[in-house]
């Protein structure tokens, strides 16, 4: 089955400072690749996704880029806030199968 | 918006009880799932469903069974709890369309078992 690896497992940064998340996945028949953030006492919410067709992704602050040859992705996070202190989890799916394959996490703290 | 609702925020029971975690979602959704979220290990997926009375096992069934009686509910059964399945557990639920696409989840039920 896919294997999702995520790193790092914790990121420190000062505020205004980019944050980079890296991913690699095993399966190369996935072709839906989510991050999900999850704040302190909540479940995981969708941020950005990218599907197989698709390179890179923007919205606002955060990108999402993906290389299908090398079997990873990565998301970054540009001029970082406190709110943005959070753990977030890289995923994985594929056609005809709806559940997700998650990545271990990351804990990011942004320092003020 | 959609809203996926777990019954418990928190639970406590003992070790050999049997054990119901509820998750309920109001969007008429086909496909829900069960996860649980451990420390450096991320979430890891029990089982799911795709229809009422239909399930299939995640990557990690093993002393768990659930349980779809209806479109819109998704019970997850400890048939006989053990201090190893101390965890988080998170429900989900995802859009309905043919692509994969965002699942929304709970907010979570925190188990303990003593």
């Amino acid at each position: 089955g896919e294997n999702v690896e995520q790193h790092p497992s914790t990121l420190s940064v000062q505020e205004g400072d980019s944050a980079v998340i890296k991913c690699t996945y095993s399966d190369s028949a996935s072709n839906y690749f989510p991050w999900y953030k999850q704040e302190l006492g909540k479940g995981p919410q969708l941020i950005i996704d990218i599907r197989s067709n698709v390179g890179e992704k923007k919205d606002q602050r955060i990108a999402v880029t993906l290389n299908k040859t090398a079997k990873h992705f990565s998301l970054h996070i540009t001029e970082t806030q406190p709110e943005d202190s959070a753990v977030y989890f890289c995923a994985a799916s594929k056609a005809g199968r709806r559940a997700l394959t998650f990545g271990s996490g990351t804990r990011l703290q942004v320092q003020p | 918006d959609v809203k996926v609702t777990q019954s418990s925020r928190y639970l406590v029971k003992r070790t050999g009880e049997k054990v119901f975690l509820e998750c309920v979602q109001d969007m008429d959704h086909e496909n829900m799932f069960w996860y649980r979220q451990d420390p450096g290990l991320g979430l890891r997926l029990i089982y799911f469903s795709y229809d009422v009375k239909m399930k299939e096992k995640g990557d990690i069934p093993e002393g768990y069974s659930v349980s779809r009686e209806k479109k819109e509910r998704f019970s997850l059964i400890l048939e006989s709890a053990s201090t190893n399945q101390t965890s988080m557990y998170l429900c989900a639920s995802p859009d309905k369309g043919q692509m994969n696409t965002e699942a929304f989840f709970g907010q979570g039920t925190r188990l303990t078992v003593v």
